[in-house]
């Protein structure tokens, strides 16, 4: 199946630098989704893409659906402590029979010390 | 706007009984629901969609016979784990699916962890 390729895998942060992670695709997306889950939560929504080269912001989340729609990245500002979690990307492919499916990236890991 | 919610949150059982999984859209209508497992550690691993007034569609290497769905409305769906054994312990997390005008999106419930024994 499309495989989504994340990175960094964690990253270990201090508190109010800024923060960047990406996916990307062999095959394209018509969506781009991007998630935070915390320990035994299921994933809450951050930002939804919906158009190549879209570049949404959310708070002090911006997420970039790429040109080629085969990668997106997000941004978070100004980093604090309750950013801590996981988060994953996930996208959403053409038509067909995984139409409305989710790919997931493997996530990242994010740490902030204060 | 856009909530999903589990029932039960976790839940304990005996290894040989069924344990059922609720997943209601409680502010909007989703034909599309998705169920997920997820280990410790490790991304979401889609199991089946769940489609209402059909049958589930299941990944390749679900059990179909294992995992039960009923889709039965447009805001609930249910996952029976049947004779559950001690391997089926996990995180199970379900999604609906809601149209916007710019496309479709998904939200997660808050997931239910399941502990056989």
């Amino acid at each position: 199946g499309q495989q989504l390729n994340q990175s960094p895998q964690s990253m270990f942060i201090q508190e109010g630098e800024d923060v960047s992670m990406n996916c990307t695709s062999s095959s394209i997306f018509n969506t781009w989704l991007w998630y935070k889950q915390d320990p035994g939560e299921g994933p809450v929504l951050l930002i939804a893409l919906y158009k190549a080269g879209e570049l949404t912001s959310n708070g002090r989340l911006t997420a970039q659906f790429g040109i080629t729609r085969k990668d997106s990245f997000l941004n978070i500002s100004a980093s604090i402590p309750s950013d801590v979690g996981i988060y994953f990307c996930a996208g959403q492919p053409p038509g067909g029979t995984s139409y409305g499916k989710l790919t997931f990236g493997q996530g990242t890991i994010l740490t902030v010390h204060p | 706007g856009a909530v999903v919610s589990q029932h039960p949150s976790w839940v304990i059982c005996k290894s040989g009984t069924s344990v059922k999984i609720e997943c209601r859209s409680l502010d909007f209508q989703a034909t599309t629901m998705f169920w997920y497992r997820q280990f410790p550690k490790q991304s979401l691993m889609l199991m089946a969609t769940s489609n209402e007034g059909s049958k589930a569609t299941y990944e390749q290497g679900v059990e179909k016979d294992k995992f039960l769905i009923n889709h039965a409305s447009l805001t609930l769906s249910t996952l029976t784990v049947t004779s559950a054994h001690p391997e089926d312990s996990s995180f199970y997390i379900c999604s609906a699916s809601a149209g916007t005008s710019y496309g479709e999106t998904q939200y997660f419930g808050p997931g239910t962890r399941l502990l056989v024994l």
